[in-house]
């Protein structure tokens, strides 16, 4: 139980494009999930908090206009990453948590996608 | 806001040795403290979690350790196992709703056959 998948796995684009990933929680309903970047160090940075039916709520300094994060509906959040540079390039990962377990703070992440912009 | 700091940022171990790695974090209010394990190529899983009114919990090998006074907590692995090879992260809750988490940058930890 408790599965997040995330796709693309991999995607490449150019420069300028835009890229849209998406984040699923395939067995259980996912009232916030959460988007990050993972550096080449091996960061978790937290980007922004996705709510179902409302605004994403961002991190400082994270851009929300570059950033833009979709939560429609219970199993389904997107990110997409606008007019993209080359120094966006970098691991997205994404996590969820079980709406029915309203009080806990364990977070499922999904297998993540690696952008490269060229 | 929350910062969590862990270290060493690299561990080698040999196979039945422990393996202990700490992090500290700044916001008093952190109430949640878990530790995640990332496998090359793979997703980040939860191994083992601590809330604030505990000081010490023990899964099998495994075991986290509080100390709110100091602000940091401490992951500890037993008889470690060449499948123990991993990075580990650990996270403190964010007050301020959505129950999120703040990581460290992670510990790559080497267990030598």
């Amino acid at each position: 139980g408790a599965v997040v998948s995330q796709h693309p796995s991999r995607v490449i684009c150019k420069s300028g494009t835009s890229v849209k990933i998406e984040c699923r929680s395939l067995d259980f309903q996912a009232t916030t999930m959460f988007w990050y970047r993972q550096f080449p160090k091996k960061s978790l940075m937290l980007m922004a908090t996705s709510n179902e039916g409302s605004k994403a709520t961002y991190e400082q300094g994270v851009e929300k206009d570059k950033f833009l994060i979709n939560h429609a509906s219970l199993t389904l959040s997107t990110l997409t990453v606008t007019s993209a540079h080359p120094e966006d390039s970098s691991f997205y990962i994404c996590s969820a948590r079980d709406a029915g377990r309203d009080f806990s703070y364990e977070q499922y992440f999904g297998p993540g996608t690696r952008l490269t912009v060229t | 806001g929350e910062n969590v700091e862990q270290h060493p940022s690299t561990l080698s171990v040999q196979e039945g040795d422990s393996a202990v790695i700490k992090c500290t974090y700044s916001d008093s209010a952190s109430n949640y403290f878990p530790w995640y394990k990332q496998e090359l190529g793979k997703r980040p899983q939860l191994i083992i979690d601590i809330r604030s009114n505990v000081g010490e919990k023990k899964d099998q090998r495994i075991a986290v350790t509080l100390n709110k006074t100091a602000k940091h907590f401490s992951l500890h692995i037993t008889e470690t196992q060449p499948e123990d090879s991993a990075v580990y992260f650990c996270a403190a809750s964010i007050i301020g709703g959505n129950n999120r988490l703040a990581f460290g940058k992670g510990n790559q930890v080497v267990v030598i056959p």
